[in-house]
């Protein structure tokens, strides 16, 4: 069965400082992977998406992330994190019937 | 364009009480989906639909039913509610056969159960 893996419950990084958020997923052929952000109180918003082609997808508010089959990952990155981006983040790959598998999400926390 | 719109958005229920989430989206989307949100766990699938009249169960089905009677609402029902089902639920919509395109998620409904 699919399913989407994020190993980090949570990360502090410094305002200012990069970002890598990390993702593996598990499916033998080429997955539809997506990034979603969660602000507190709020729904999700689709980050970025990925289901072919350049494996460096870019996506809303300066993130991007790299799909690389060989480590059956699609980490989300940020070279310089701003305190609005405290939130939830959470990978999703998608399933039969288009539904959404998530993996358990990462907090992430800006310090000053 | 209001996307998916969820009510209510919060709920306070006694132990076996019971209720019913509405979801309704305006952009004519096949596939509707409810989701619950619980800390560490992610989002789970509870039911979902993949047209009008039709409903599937998904992972966390116990304790909840659904109907899709109009292709634009899907409806969440507890019957009798436990505190087991304190959580955040969401609901998405896609449209048909496009892997490609993303869910589109409503705000929300916080449920609490005492």
């Amino acid at each position: 069965a699919q399913s989407v893996t994020q190993p980090d419950i949570h990360i502090t990084v410094s305002e200012g400082a990069s970002l890598e958020l990390r993702c593996n997923y598990s499916y033998g052929a080429t997955p539809y992977l997506f990034w979603y952000v969660q602000s507190p109180g709020q729904g999700l918003q689709l980050l970025l998406k990925y289901f072919s082609g350049d494996t460096l997808v870019q996506g809303i508010k300066g993130f991007e992330a790299e799909f690389k089959r060989s480590q059956s990952s699609f980490n989300l990155r940020k070279p310089s994190v701003h305190w609005s981006d405290a939130a939830e983040y959470f990978c999703a790959t998608r399933g039969a019937t288009n539904k959404l598998i998530f993996g358990t999400g990462t907090l992430l926390a800006v310090q000053p | 364009n209001a996307g998916v719109t969820q009510t209510p958005k919060f709920r306070v229920l006694k132990t076996g009480q019971s209720m019913t989430l509405l979801c309704a989206q305006d952009m004519n989307h096949e596939y509707m989906y409810w989701y619950r949100q619980d800390p560490g766990m992610g989002l789970r699938l509870i039911h979902y639909s993949v047209g009008e009249g039709t409903t599937a169960k998904g992972e966390v089905p116990d304790g909840y039913n659904v109907s899709r009677l109009k292709k634009q609402n899907f409806l969440l029902g507890l019957e009798s509610a436990a505190p087991s089902q304190t959580s955040v639920y969401f609901c998405a919509s896609t449209i048909i056969s496009d892997r490609g395109t993303e869910a589109f998620f409503g705000q929300g409904t916080r449920l609490t159960v005492v």
